[in-house]
């Protein structure tokens, strides 16, 4: 079944620890994205590719970290998660920048 | 400074009545709107977009409307059913550039 999928769905994380949170669409979409969001927020843009090879910086991208290595494959990595990246994390696709966006399930990430 | 606001939190209304949502941007450099729909656990999904060189834009019972002079946008959804029951997220791009949502307003479709 075409779509994109995130894993892991959850993960309690200790403060300070490494995570890298993996997002896969076989849509051959162009562009990826991670947002996030938080209780009763809209979601805010982390990080975002373009296209395989590039990545920009979203509206809260401190203490995050992108990769496009091919099109289908964009991780998000933590590299010392803090208790304010509690949050849901959704990734999502689109054919270019044009397009709609095709999100993930989420992952649930909590930071003790 | 959030550019795209949904002042109504949530929203609840009879099946079979009408839905509206509203949106409002200040950035009048926005020139795409889109909405997407999210239900509890999953990711959003689009439901409806429409462009800046257009004041409405209708797929099936959701229709959404854009008033540029007063920088609003809403969606209309008749007749409401309990499946529409979900969080509703408007968004806003600019030159096909990045997307920034409002914080979403909770739907509940009573039977």
């Amino acid at each position: 079944i075409a779509g994109i999928t995130q894993a892991p769905t959850s993960q309690i994380l200790a403060a300070g620890r490494r995570m890298t949170l993996r997002c896969t669409q076989d849509m051959r979409h162009n562009a990826m994205y991670w947002y996030r969001q938080d209780l009763g927020l809209g979601l805010r843009l982390i990080h975002y590719s373009n296209t395989a090879g590039t990545t920009g910086k979203g509206e809260v991208p401190d203490g995050y970290s992108v990769s496009r290595a091919n099109t289908d494959d964009f991780p998000l990595t933590l590299a010392s998660a803090v208790p304010s990246q509690t949050s849901v994390y959704f990734c999502a696709s689109s054919e270019t920048t044009l397009n709609e966006q095709f999100f993930g399930p989420g992952t649930r990430l909590t930071v003790l | 400074d959030q550019q795209v606001k949904q002042n109504s939190p949530s929203l609840s209304v009879q099946e079979g009545r009408i839905s509206i949502l509203n949106c409002d941007y200040t950035n009048s450099m926005f020139d795409y709107f889109l909405w997407y729909k999210k239900y509890p656990a999953e990711g959003p999904t689009f439901l409806i977009s429409i462009s800046s060189i257009k004041d409405k834009n209708e797929d099936g019972r959701f229709t959404v409307f854009l008033n540029k002079s007063a920088k609003h946008l809403s969606l209309h959804i008749v007749p409401s059913q309990p499946g529409d029951s979900a969080v509703y997220f408007c968004a806003a791009r600019a030159n096909a550039g990045k997307s920034t949502f409002g914080d979403g307003t909770t739907l509940t479709v009573k039977p």
